[in-house]
């Protein structure tokens, strides 16, 4: 039972457009949604996180918007550059699962120069 | 001030061996985590360790699989007799404290099971 889906398994963009990921969950109780960016051979590296309180939360290009209501969250890049190419992962918690990260299955970013 | 490391990167199994895989955490991390990534797939959660209490194991498939961390630092994850279907990467991430902190993922051990 996926909890956190990312329905769209890869993105292509124009370098100086805007990427935008996509990320839908199912469990309410979820509180904190992350954004990973992994490059092959690497562990993922955090990127940028929001807490439930807060609809958007921005750092630098990168802005995630979080919509409760349609459990929904997005990451903008913006001006995307090719650098960023990369899988990108959404991940959430929720105080009554632990301290685990349920993750979705990525986006696979590629920006065109 | 070195982030997660793993080791090994890289291991090839024949079925049924025993392997063990290494984890050291960013020094001074209380909270250690492993994930096992199929191909293609997300992480997905295996174990939990708050210093060398693990306090959570309910994502580890099977009774083959085995973590500890005695001394609250390296963690190992064992995978006895191990079968085709282990074959993914094993991640290891630490956070600073428990809760919602930010985990800081190592590279990965490919685990490859012939």
């Amino acid at each position: 039972d996926q909890q956190v889906k990312q329905n769209s398994p890869s993105l292509s963009v124009q370098e100086g457009r805007i990427s935008i990921l996509n990320c839908d969950y199912t469990n309410s109780m979820f509180d904190y949604f992350l954004w990973y960016k992994k490059y092959p051979a690497e562990g993922p590296t955090f990127l940028i996180s929001i807490s439930s309180i807060k609809d958007k939360n921005e750092d630098g290009r990168f802005t995630v918007f979080l919509n409760k209501s349609a459990k929904h969250l997005s990451l903008h890049i913006v001006p995307s550059q090719p650098g960023d190419s990369a899988v990108y992962f959404c991940a959430a918690s929720a105080p009554n699962t632990g301290n685990q990260f349920y993750f979705g299955t990525g986006t696979s970013l590629t920006v065109i120069p | 001030g070195a982030g997660v490391s793993q080791s090994p990167r890289y291991k090839v199994a024949k079925r049924g061996q025993d392997v063990a895989l290494r984890c050291d955490p960013i020094s001074g991390h209380v909270s250690l985590f492993w994930y096992q990534q199929a191909l293609g797939q997300g992480p997905e959660f295996l174990t939990y360790f708050q210093n060398e209490a693990q306090l959570d194991k309910s994502g580890l498939p099977s009774d083959r699989f085995f973590a500890e961390r005695p001394e609250g630092s390296v963690s190992t994850l064992k995978i006895q007799r191990t079968q085709q279907e282990d074959s993914a990467v094993y991640l290891c991430a630490s956070s600073l404290d428990r809760g919602t902190e930010t985990q800081y993922f190592g590279p990965g051990t490919r685990l490859l099971v012939l």
